[in-house]
């Protein structure tokens, strides 16, 4: 079955920059169409789309955002990266990775438990 | 502030129907049809419960139900039930530059 899996610090200070992975199994980010994405949701507060990587290493990103933001794959060991840089106290969120199963659909149909991130010094 | 407008709160008595409008523009939710739901339960992922606009992925139940109608979308849960008190979350397509907008959030009571 799919899964994913956030991993990264629980607690970054500011300026820093936060690197979370995502570990998934039961698809591929090599199979066409397939897609990984980035949410947030800041706690009491709404889900806010980070970015996406794409099965042909095709990447988008959040306007607002999208100067501090990288993401990569790791096709061999099922891994999707996401670096943040400057880190500021109104970034604390829990961090998710879902899947979009065909890029063209934009809907994410398996999500990851999250990840709470908190900055702080 | 969010992308697209939702009610803050819907409620209903078990069994009722309620419907959640999501709000959008003609750049987003009116062009096409790629508005998803999304529900969560306190401290747990999202769910994905309704795609393109009204379709329903295997394992939801047929009481949850989208449409769409210019620039806003609708999730109606029909015959309500305890288990559905959660937030809910839609999100659309919004063009190459923009990607993805969710709405911000509804939280469904049953009372």
């Amino acid at each position: 079955q799919v899964t994913l899996r956030e991993s990264g610090p629980a607690l970054v200070k500011p300026t820093q920059t936060l690197t979370l992975t995502c570990t998934f199994s039961g698809f591929s980010l090599s199979t066409s169409s397939m897609c990984v994405s980035w949410i947030r949701q800041p706690p009491g507060k709404a889900l806010e789309w980070l970015a996406r990587i794409d099965w042909d290493d095709d990447k988008y990103y959040s306007t607002s955002l999208k100067t501090r933001l990288t993401i990569s794959k790791d096709t061999s060991k099922n891994q999707v990266v996401l670096t943040m840089t400057n880190m500021d106290p109104v970034d604390t969120a829990t961090y998710y990775c879902a899947r979009i199963p065909d890029g063209s659909r934009w809907y994410f149909d398996y999500w990851g438990q999250g990840t709470l991130v908190t900055v702080s010094s | 502030q969010s992308a697209l407008t939702q009610p803050a709160s819907v409620s209903g008595s078990p069994g009722q129907s309620i419907t959640i409008s999501c709000t959008g523009t003609s750049s987003d939710v009116g062009s096409y049809n790629l508005v998803s739901w999304y529900q969560q339960h306190p401290g747990k992922a999202p769910k994905l419960m309704i795609y393109e606009g009204s379709k329903r992925p295997s394992g939801v139940s047929n009481r949850f139900s989208g449409s769409k109608s210019g620039n806003t979308a609708s999730l109606t849960v029909s015959g309500l039930q305890a288990e559905d008190e959660a937030d809910y979350y839609c999100c659309s397509y919004a063009g190459s530059s923009t990607s993805v907008v969710f709405g911000g959030g509804t939280k469904l009571t049953v009372l």
